[in-house]
Parts: structure tokens; C-alpha cells; sequence
């Protein structure tokens, strides 16, 4: 199966800081690599698909980039409601697989 | 936009069996692959597994002897069967609406979740 390791597993960011998240495969994935936005008792949310396709109705502060193995997920302005975790997932396989996550906390 | 929902029972006993049901509306079941994911309290995300309509289905294979998942296109409702549960097994349960079918899919729409716990 292909491991997906995050980085950092959490940080500590104010309001308006750049935050980037980091994404690797164990192997190359291509561009098949989606983040996910999960807040406590909310539905799950699809920010970016295919490594930098903003999902309709996302702000355009998140952003998505990488290939092969090394994927990014920069939020360039954080805002309030961003406070939350953050999962890159790889379907290039049969056997989808989710990072471990990242959580975006106040400062 | 399709709308998802997660039903069954908040406790399940060891070792015994977790029936669960995603009701969809809005929709065409028979359109899309659809998925079940999981999250353990205090844990990441876990991929259970993908199904079609059509009864073709992609299992995680850590889950894969003890999971059956399938579709009831006349109630247009998924369903998910783990045998054998342990307290491992405790967790958020949600179902998705997958945009794609296969290498390159992504999970663009979930419902709420249900909560899970296995203990006696």
C-alpha cells in the first residue's frame, strides 16, 4: 500500500499568517492527490482534487501543488473558520489511503 | 446536490456484527461510486472501501475478511457490514459520493457521520 506522511502533525498560526502544509507519497502517486478539511462535528470537506484543482466554492487563498511523491497545501491568508485538520489522501492505488493529518490551531 | 445520510446503532458488542446504512437522496445511486471512511477518536482518517452499483467493490485490505459493503438501488441506500468488531473498531463512520470511478477519484461529498462504539 502506498503510506502517506504529512507534515507538520500540527501547528500554531494567527490570523492572516501563510500556513503550508506538506504531502509525500511512498512512491509516485502522479497527480492524484486530494486535501480534505475536517472540523468536530461537520461533514468532511474536499478543498483540492488532482494536486491543484480548487473545488468550487472554496476560497481562493487554499491552493494545491506537487507531483510524483511531494504535494503542498498552502493557505496563503488564514482566516477563522480555517482552524481545523487537514488530510491529503493518494487515489492512484485500488487502496486509497489518507495522511495522517495535520491540525491548524490559534496562536 | 446529493445529500447523505449515516444511520444504525451507536453501540455494537464485541464480536459481534455493525450493520450500517447511508441513505441517499437527491441523486441517482446508480450513477457514482460511493465509499465508507472512518475515524477513530483521537486518529486520522481511514479508507474503508469503494462500491458501485453494480455490486463491484474495493475493499481495504487490513478490512477486507471481516467487511461486506452493498448497494439497494430500490431504497437507494448503501450498506456496510463488519464482523466481528472490536473495540479498534470504535469510531466516526462516515459514507461519501465519489467523483470518479477508480485512479483518480476524490471524495467530494459526505454525509455527517455516525458515531460508533464497540463495547459490552
Amino acid at each position: 500500500d502506498i503510506q502517506m506522511t504529512q507534515s507538520p502533525p500540527s501547528l500554531s498560526a494567527s490570523v492572516g499568517d501563510r500556513v503550508t502544509i506538506t504531502c509525500r507519497a511512498s512512491q509516485t502517486i502522479v497527480k492524484y492527490l486530494n486535501w480534505y478539511q475536517v472540523k468536530p462535528g461537520i461533514a468532511p470537506k474536499l478543498l483540492i482534487d488532482a494536486a491543484s484543482r480548487l473545488q468550487s466554492g472554496i476560497p481562493a487563498r487554499f491552493s494545491g501543488s506537487g507531483s510524483e511523491t511531494d504535494f503542498t497545501l498552502t493557505i496563503s491568508s488564514l482566516q477563522p473558520e480555517d482552524f481545523a485538520t487537514y488530510y491529503c489522501q493518494q487515489s492512484y492505488s485500488t487502496f486509497w489511503t489518507f495522511g495522517q493529518g495535520t491540525k491548524v490551531e490559534i496562536k | 446536490q446529493v445529500q447523505l445520510l449515516e444511520s444504525g446503532p451507536g453501540l455494537v458488542k464485541p464480536s459481534e456484527t455493525l450493520s450500517l446504512t447511508c441513505t441517499v437522496s437527491r441523486d441517482s445511486i446508480s450513477t457514482y461510486y460511493w465509499s465508507w471512511i472512518r475515524q477513530p477518536p483521537g486518529k486520522g482518517l481511514e479508507w474503508i472501501g469503494n462500491l458501485f452499483y453494480n455490486g463491484i467493490t474495493y475493499y481495504n485490505p487490513s478490512l477486507e475478511s471481516r467487511l461486506s459493503m452493498s448497494v439497494d438501488t430500490s431504497k437507494s441506500q448503501l450498506s456496510l457490514r463488519l464482523t466481528s468488531v472490536t473495540a479498534a473498531d470504535t469510531a466516526m463512520y462516515y459514507c461519501s459520493k465519489v467523483r470518479g470511478s477508480g485512479r483518480g477519484g476524490s471524495h467530494d461529498f459526505w454525509g455527517p457521520g455516525i458515531a460508533v462504539t464497540v463495547s459490552s
